[in-house]
């Protein structure tokens, strides 16, 4: 069964601090992936997304994610961060021939002022 | 368009006890999904439905129920609650069928469910 890893569960920065969370998934087939935000108090919306093309995907609010399919990873990134991104990071992935989609534990992360 | 609305927002239940969440899409999407989140735990899949009158299990599926008798609503039922139920339940719905892979999940904005 496929599974995605996210490392540092609680990550602590300051404004302006570059910000780059891990994720390692376990599938070898053809994969997409997904990063999701929880803002607190909210549901889940989607950061940003990988289908194919260009591994190094943009999504919104300056945050963007690089897809290394030799390493499994797909990690995001944001160069500077706010106090409004302070939220929790969800990986996840979707394989072909398994149409769900498997969620990483998340990150924590606090932006402090 | 409301997107994905769930009702209620907040339940407390009593162990034993049962009740079901609604799920509503206004999204006409074919699949829909069921997960919990608890803490340090992620998200995982309790069931998920694939269209109309289907349903299929997910991680988690002991202890819930679902049906899919309209395309619009996906219902997640609990017959006998227990205290390892209390989390926030979130549901989904996303257009994406096999062929096209992994198209993008629209969620709610979840139910608190507390079992004492």
């Amino acid at each position: 069964a496929q599974s995605v890893s996210q490392h540092n569960h609680h990550v602590i920065l300051s404004e302006a601090a570059s910000l780059e969370l891990g994720c390692n998934y376990s599938y070898g087939g053809t994969v997409n992936l997904f990063w999701y935000v929880q803002y607190p108090g909210q549901h889940l919306q989607l950061l940003l997304k990988y289908f194919s093309g260009d591994p190094l995907v943009k999504g919104i609010k300056g945050f963007e994610a690089e897809f290394i399919k030799s390493k499994f990873s797909f990690n995001l990134r944001k160069p500077s961060v706010q106090w409004s991104d302070t939220a929790e990071y969800f990986c996840a992935v979707i394989s072909r021939g398994n149409n769900r989609l498997a969620f990483g534990k998340g990150n924590q992360v606090v932006v402090i002022p | 368009n409301a997107g994905v609305t769930q009702t209620p927002k907040f339940r407390v239940l009593k162990t034993g006890q049962s009740m079901t969440l609604l799920c509503a899409q206004d999204m006409n999407h074919e699949y829909m999904y069921w997960y919990r989140q608890d803490p340090g735990m992620g998200l995982r899949l309790i069931h998920y439905s694939v269209g109309e009158g289907t349903t299929a299990k997910g991680e988690v599926p002991d202890g819930y129920n679902v049906s899919r008798l309209k395309k619009q609503n996906f219902l997640l039922g609990l017959e006998s609650a227990a205290p390892s139920q209390t989390s926030v339940y979130f549901c989904a719905s996303s257009g994406g069928t096999v062929v096209r892979l992994g198209e993008t999940q629209y969620f709610g904005p979840g139910t608190r469910l507390l079992v004492l």
